[in-house]
């Protein structure tokens, strides 16, 4: 069965790094593109990044970009989020999420359809 | 970008109830809206695709529909596993949340 498992979270201070990682299993994981989805302590859910299938294409929230890092290492099944100059409002669980995306003729829509446990990750000095 | 707004954001219901939770659209989206369900604690679980579409394993008391910019998720009869909070997501956005909680 897909298996993901967030590691790497922590209490690191404002201007911090931190790097996430998602080790998949049960599934081909070079066959599918991969999210990055956040929950900062009670608030809803906020899509972080995506990653194609191959690493070719990268997008992000416009509320990481510049930031925010993601990457994969298809011979690990394993995602990644290099998190650089971290702020309060970086605090959050962070859940990695397998991507089946769906759509019809050239549109692609994002589903996340299946997730890790989650990671925590505090900003705070 | 599209924004997706959620009603009610809080609903009491009783086991065997009833309910449904709506979730509309700022624009046109024809079918590509998907429900999830996120209990206390735990990661969100895909509950329906497509508007419509039941993800494997999925109970059939839960039912999605509508296109556009209005959709609804149902629950034709409450469980006490149902309690939960539900998104509707399309794309990289994702509602703001329907909390269901126990009368």
């Amino acid at each position: 069965q897909v298996q993901l498992v967030e590691s790497g979270g922590g209490v690191v201070q404002p201007g911090g790094s931190l790097r996430l990682s998602c080790a998949a299993s049960g599934f081909t994981f070079s066959s599918y593109g991969m999210h990055w989805v956040r929950q900062a302590p009670g608030k809803g859910l906020e899509w972080v990044a995506f990653i194609r299938y191959d690493g070719s294409n990268k997008y992000y929230a416009d509320s990481v970009k510049g930031r925010f890092t993601i990457s994969r290492d298809n011979s690990k099944n394993t995602l990644y989020l290099q998190m650089n100059s971290l702020r309060a409002e970086d605090t959050a669980v962070y859940y990695c999420a397998k991507d089946r995306g769906y759509g019809s003729g050239s549109y692609y829509n994002a589903l996340f359809e299946y997730w890790g446990q989650g990671t925590l990750v505090t900003v705070s000095s | 970008d599209i924004q997706l707004t959620q009603s009610p954001s809080f609903l009491s219901a009783s086991v065997g109830d009833r309910v449904t939770i709506t979730c509309r659209a700022s624009q046109g989206i024809s079918s590509y809206l998907a429900w999830y369900q996120q209990k206390p604690g735990k990661a969100p679980k895909l509950l329906i695709y497509a508007a419509s579409t039941l993800q494997s394993g999925v109970p059939s008391r839960f039912s999605g529909s509508g296109s556009g910019t209005e959709f609804t998720l149902t629950i034709s009869s409450l469980q006490p596993e149902d309690f939960a909070t539900y998104y509707c997501q399309q794309l990289y956005t994702f509602g703001q949340g329907t909390k269901l909680e126990i009368k």
